[in-house]
């Protein structure tokens, strides 16, 4: 039969627009969480982290917010750039010890 | 800084073949993952060294797998017989040991088994 690959979301932005990248996590014992970026051909890269102790921490053009409650993570890029574009993932570390657990990902496209 | 090397970067063989992969961590690190990428599964975790001890291996999909990390400096991830279906990119990972410190990715190895 056919086989058939993840189905990646895919975020299509204008070049200078904001970026929302989501990610619902899976273990409420998760207390450290990591957004990756993928390029073509590349290994992940790190971007950002977060610990459960804050829901929000702002890196360089990045943002990334935490919420518990609902067990959901987001990354933020501000004026989104042709580099970003990539495959985003969320990775949670399951409460417990340096082991990741990584989400499916998001396919970011920036248009020009 | 180098950063993790892997090699080789790509490696062609026929079903039935051994494989070997290999992994230099980034030095001081003392954590070292070892992951396969597919279309078809995304990002899975192998097998994962704490100070070059096997600490999770459930990841490892069968027998056909092994991996070792004879020293701080060093993994292998074998496959032997080799099958199409292991065709994938393998990524090897390291970080220092302790909760919630970010993975250094390597390169990886892109493996086609004929």
């Amino acid at each position: 039969g056919e086989s058939v690959g993840l189905h990646l979301p895919t975020l299509s932005v204008q070049e200078g627009d904001n970026s929302i990248i989501n990610c619902a996590y899976s273990n409420s014992a998760s207390d450290y969480f990591i957004w990756y970026k993928q390029e073509s051909g590349k290994g992940p890269q790190f971007i950002i982290d977060i610990r459960s102790n804050m829901d929000k921490r702002q890196g360089q053009r990045v943002t990334v917010l935490l919420n518990k409650t609902v067990k959901h993570l987001s990354l933020q890029i501000a004026a989104t750039q042709p580099g970003d574009s990539a495959v985003y993932f969320c990775a949670e570390n399951g409460g417990g010890g340096n082991k990741l657990t990584f989400g499916t990902g998001t396919q970011l496209k920036v248009e020009l | 800084d180098a950063g993790v090397i892997q090699s080789p970067r790509h490696e062609v063989t026929e079903m039935g073949q051994e494989v070997t992969l290999r992994c230099k961590p980034i030095s001081g690190h003392n954590s070292l993952f070892w992951y396969r990428q597919t279309m078809m599964r995304g990002l899975e975790l192998l097998i994962y060294f704490n100070n070059n001890v096997p600490i999770d291996d459930s990841g490892m999909p069968e027998d056909r797998f092994s991996a070792k990390m004879p020293n701080a400096s060093f993994s292998t991830l074998k496959i032997q017989p080799s099958e199409p279906r292991d065709s994938a990119v393998y990524f090897c990972a390291s970080s220092p040991f302790g909760v919630g410190n970010e993975q250094f990715f390597g390169p990886g190895t892109r493996l086609t088994v004929l």
